[in-house]
């Protein structure tokens, strides 16, 4: 099985600041790579899918980079809101099958 | 709208109970999991089904089965459930390979 790690494991900020956090993977055998948010009482929500290499994804306020030859990916949130508290899951494919990362659990502070 | 229902929210039972949790999708998807996941652990995947009478083993299939007679339904079976399968249960379908997942709401269950 290969291990999909992130960090931090959680993360407090105040609204208004911006924050990113890193996802890692195995580079080999490199398929995609998934990030999901992920809050209290719902269902967890895709937010990208991205296959190639240097990739750039942007939704709102929100952006993710993917560098497949070093295994990374970071997501970026710009000015952060409350609302944006959530547990952020990255997962990579390792054939046919998402392997998912612990999470980093955002919390943003009026 | 994208929907992925799942039988309970929350769900106490008694060790040695045979379980269901259902699972049901009206996207018209192909593909169906079963995931669990635990403080301080990555979902995990339990069991997963490609089309309707499928069925293959995930990272953690030991206690559980699972049954697709329907293409819109996946049902998690806990044979005899037990205090270390307390947890919260997540079903996911996608439309095709490498595609998004969309997540149910979750069961948390536990085993008394």
């Amino acid at each position: 099985i290969l291990n999909v790690e992130q960090s931090p494991q959680s993360l407090h900020v105040q609204e208004g600041d911006s924050t990113n956090f890193t996802c890692s993977f195995p580079s080999s055998n490199f398929y995609a790579l998934h990030w999901y948010r992920w809050e209290t009482a719902k269902s967890p929500e895709a937010l990208f899918v991205m296959t190639l290499n240097g990739d750039e994804k942007k939704k709102g306020r929100i952006s993710a980079t993917l560098n497949t030859k070093e295994g990374y990916s970071y997501l970026y949130i710009k000015g952060s809101q409350p609302e944006d508290s959530a547990t952020y899951l990255c997962a990579s494919y390792n054939t046919d099958k998402l392997i998912f990362g612990t999470g980093t659990r955002l919390q943003v502070f009026p | 709208d994208v929907k992925v229902t799942q039988s309970s929210r929350y769900l106490v039972k008694r060790t040695g109970e045979k379980v269901f949790l259902e699972c049901v999708q009206d996207m018209d998807h192909e593909n169906m999991f079963w995931y669990r996941q635990d403080p301080g652990l990555g979902l995990r995947l339990i069991y997963f089904s490609y089309d309707v009478k499928m069925k293959e083993k995930g990272d953690i299939p030991e206690g559980y089965s699972v049954s697709r007679e329907k293409k819109e339904r996946f049902s998690l079976i806990l044979e005899s459930a037990s205090t270390n399968q307390t947890s919260m249960y997540l079903c996911a379908s996608r439309t095709r390979a490498l595609g998004y997942q969309y997540f149910g709401p979750g069961t948390r269950l536990t085993v008394t």
